[in-house]
């Protein structure tokens, strides 16, 4: 049961444009959702977070969305850079600070 | 600030043999968690620790899996005896508050 989704693979966007991933949860009860950036070899590194309270935050060339009623949130990068390539994860918080992690979407910023 | 620190990066075994990782967490961070993240899925959670104790094991194959973190700092995971499905990357993780988590850079395992 698959309950952070990520239903794109991957992306490719030009630089200097928007780049917008994507994520739907299916947990009404998730209170807090954080998207990580990861390259080759490294560990998963944090990006931007938001509360079940909020409905956007806000972080330099980041935006994270969440609409709580369709159980989606968004990622917004602009403008995008190829230093940007890498996979994101979105994760959603459930009980006892238990982390749910989709499956990733890779992003190619093209030159 | 130093951080997450992960031993080894990657290690090759056969099956049926056995492993052992080793995770540094950043200093003061009282939670650590062990992730198992197969090639094209997200980590999954197989334990997390509040200090020494266990807040969270329902994903760990306790057959054959095994974690302690002595002392409330190091922590290491084992597998006994390895199968080729073990083949990931096992990512350890540590966070001060319920928040962001901060991660090493994983041990790659490939079981032959």
């Amino acid at each position: 049961d698959q309950q952070v989704k990520q239903n794109s693979p991957s992306l490719s966007v030009q630089e200097g444009r928007i780049s917008i991933l994507n994520c739907d949860y299916t947990n009404s009860m998730f209170d807090y959702f954080l998207w990580y950036k990861k390259y080759p070899a490294e560990g998963p590194t944090f990006l931007i977070s938001i509360s079940s309270i909020k409905d956007k935050n806000e972080d330099g060339r980041f935006t994270v969305f969440l609409n709580k009623s369709a159980k989606h949130l968004s990622l917004h990068i602009v403008p995008s850079q190829p230093g940007d390539s890498a996979v994101y994860f979105c994760a959603a918080r459930g009980g006892t600070y238990k982390y749910i992690f989709g499956t990733g979407t890779r992003l190619k910023v093209l030159a | 600030e130093a951080g997450v620190a992960q031993s080894p990066r990657y290690k090759i075994i056969e099956k049926r043999q056995s492993v052992a990782f080793w995770c540094n967490p950043i200093s003061g961070h009282a939670t650590l968690y062990w992730y198992q993240q197969i090639l094209g899925q997200g980590p999954k959670l197989l334990i997390q620790f509040q200090n020494n104790g266990v807040v969270d094991d329902s994903q760990l194959p306790k057959d054959r899996f095994s974690a302690e973190r002595l002392k409330g700092v190091d922590s290491t995971l084992k597998i006994q005896p390895a199968k080729l499905e073990d083949s990931a990357v096992y990512l350890c993780a540590s966070s001060l508050s319920s928040n962001e988590q901060y991660f090493g850079p994983g041990t790659r395992l490939t079981v032959t």
